[in-house]
């Protein structure tokens, strides 16, 4: 899987947008861009995915640059429980002939939401 | 509650000890995975499971020894462990490709 760069950390005001970078330059046609957050001691929890176009659900936004080489997570109110660690993961989409793929996490970007 | 449920939260163990750690799922998900945190790492693949068969072993001790006995359980058996193998240990499962789903974790701190 691709290797992805975030930077350590962030800061952002309470009730603003919080737009996390993630340079994945490497990415294979195939390749899904993933987020995943881990609030303090508890298990990672997905946010969103998306393979080239712009996705958005209830919980964010991902806009990925139309290279693919890199994508931007966006909360666009961010709440002080949004304060987490957020992971971006490239991740194959078929992974040989059993049909699943492996999660790889990196340092991911501790954001800080402050009141 | 996340649909994917590890027993217990916390625990407590000697060296000498063996224990095993639970988890479950009733998402109907076909692949469960074992994760390990340590302090200030990222996460670390442990072992994959597909159907109930181990797919991936990422050169872990074999201190630590899982078991699949059907596609909603999955355990982790650990004896013998040393102090660095305190950490959070973190099950998760999918269904094929989509995204997975992670439990709480259990906290493991080895005496």
């Amino acid at each position: 899987d691709a290797k992805t760069t975030q930077p350590p950390s962030m800061d952002c005001a309470e009730g603003r947008a919080a737009n996390l970078p993630c340079n994945h330059s490497t990415i294979s046609g195939n390749e899904y861009v993933y987020w995943y957050r881990q609030i303090h001691s508890q298990g990672p929890q997905y946010i969103i995915h998306g393979l080239k176009n712009n996705e958005t659900n209830e919980m964010a936004s991902l806009i990925i640059t139309e290279d693919r080489k890199s994508s931007t997570l966006i909360l666009p109110h961010a709440t002080l429980r949004d304060t987490a660690v957020y992971y971006c993961i490239v991740r194959v989409a078929d992974a040989g002939g059993t049909s699943y793929g492996k999660l790889t996490f990196g340092q991911g970007t501790i954001l800080t939401v402050h009141p | 509650e996340t649909g994917v449920t590890q027993t217990p939260r916390h625990l407590v163990m000697g060296m000498t000890n063996k224990k095993s750690l639970k988890c479950e799922q009733h998402l109907k998900h076909n692949a469960m995975y074992w994760y390990k945190q340590s302090a200030k790492k990222p996460l670390e693949l442990m072992f994959v499971y597909n159907f109930k068969e181990q797919t991936e072993n990422n050169s872990v001790p074999s201190r630590f020894s899982p078991e699949c006995p059907n596609s909603s359980h999955l355990f982790l058996h650990l004896h013998t462990l040393q102090p660095e193998d305190s950490a959070l240990y973190l099950c998760a499962s999918s269904r094929d490709r989509e995204s997975y789903t992670f439990g709480s974790g259990t906290r493991l701190t080895v005496v």
